[in-house]
């Protein structure tokens, strides 16, 4: 079953601060995330494991309840560069990586 | 190494036609799989496998026959193409079962009429 992620859209100047959830109803051992820039193929993010961990490099951080199910990745003061379609997918330990529908970020001037 | 590769890039089949999608990697990964990205949908996992020989169904696997006879290579089999099955196919591996960076190939862009 497909992760939910919110918001769909996000429309950001530079600058800005956003964050993008991402929630599931099966207990989970890991939580990816990935970018997709228009008509390329995803690049890989952060992983987050088991544990409550939370991870970040540059202006990009992600955190993991796993007690809630749920997965936060946090863009802070926003570049151009960061505009694209955001990806979380979660692993609930049948060994499979299962993607969220997606949630597009647009960084304006 | 030259990652993950993909062919064809682009794809006209017509309604019934069968076609395999070919996917390799040579990073010697163990975990392979495919997924297909329509609007709005995200991605959605089609098979996967979690080493040679072995190999599982994901959430929409109807339509799709996958094998896997070696450690580089997952090629994904569409048996009768049908126009639902118009898409971008994306081949992804990873040395970890489920666990580790997913490296995407480019996508092949599959039509079907």
């Amino acid at each position: 079953q497909q992760p939910v992620q919110s918001p769909q859209a996000v429309i950001l100047r530079e600058g800005e601060d956003a964050v993008i959830n991402c929630s599931s109803s099966k207990a989970l051992y890991s939580v990816h995330w990935y970018r997709q820039k228009h008509g390329e193929a995803p690049v890989f993010l952060m992983i987050l494991l088991k544990g409550g961990e939370q991870k970040g490099h540059d202006k990009i951080s992600a955190s993991f309840n796993e007690k809630k199910q749920q997965s936060s990745l946090y863009l802070t003061a926003s570049q151009l560069s960061y505009s694209g379609t955001y990806f979380c997918g979660t692993e609930a330990g049948a060994q499979k990586l299962v993607f969220g529908q997606g949630t597009r970020l647009t960084i304006n001037p | 190494n030259a990652g993950v590769t993909q062919t064809p890039k682009f794809q006209v089949l017509k309604t019934g036609q069968s076609m395999t999608l070919q996917c390799a990697q040579d990073m010697n990964h163990e975990y392979m799989s495919w997924y297909r990205q329509d609007p709005g949908m995200g991605l959605r996992l089609i098979h996967y496998s979690v080493g040679a020989g072995i190999t599982d169904q994901g959430e929409v696997p109807n339509g799709y026959n996958v094998s896997r006879s070696t450690t580089e290579d997952f090629p994904l089999r569409l048996l009768s193409a049908a126009p639902s099955q118009t898409s971008v196919y994306f081949c992804a591996s990873s040395y970890s079962r489920g666990r580790g960076e997913q490296y995407f190939g480019p996508g092949t862009r599959l039509t079907v009429t």
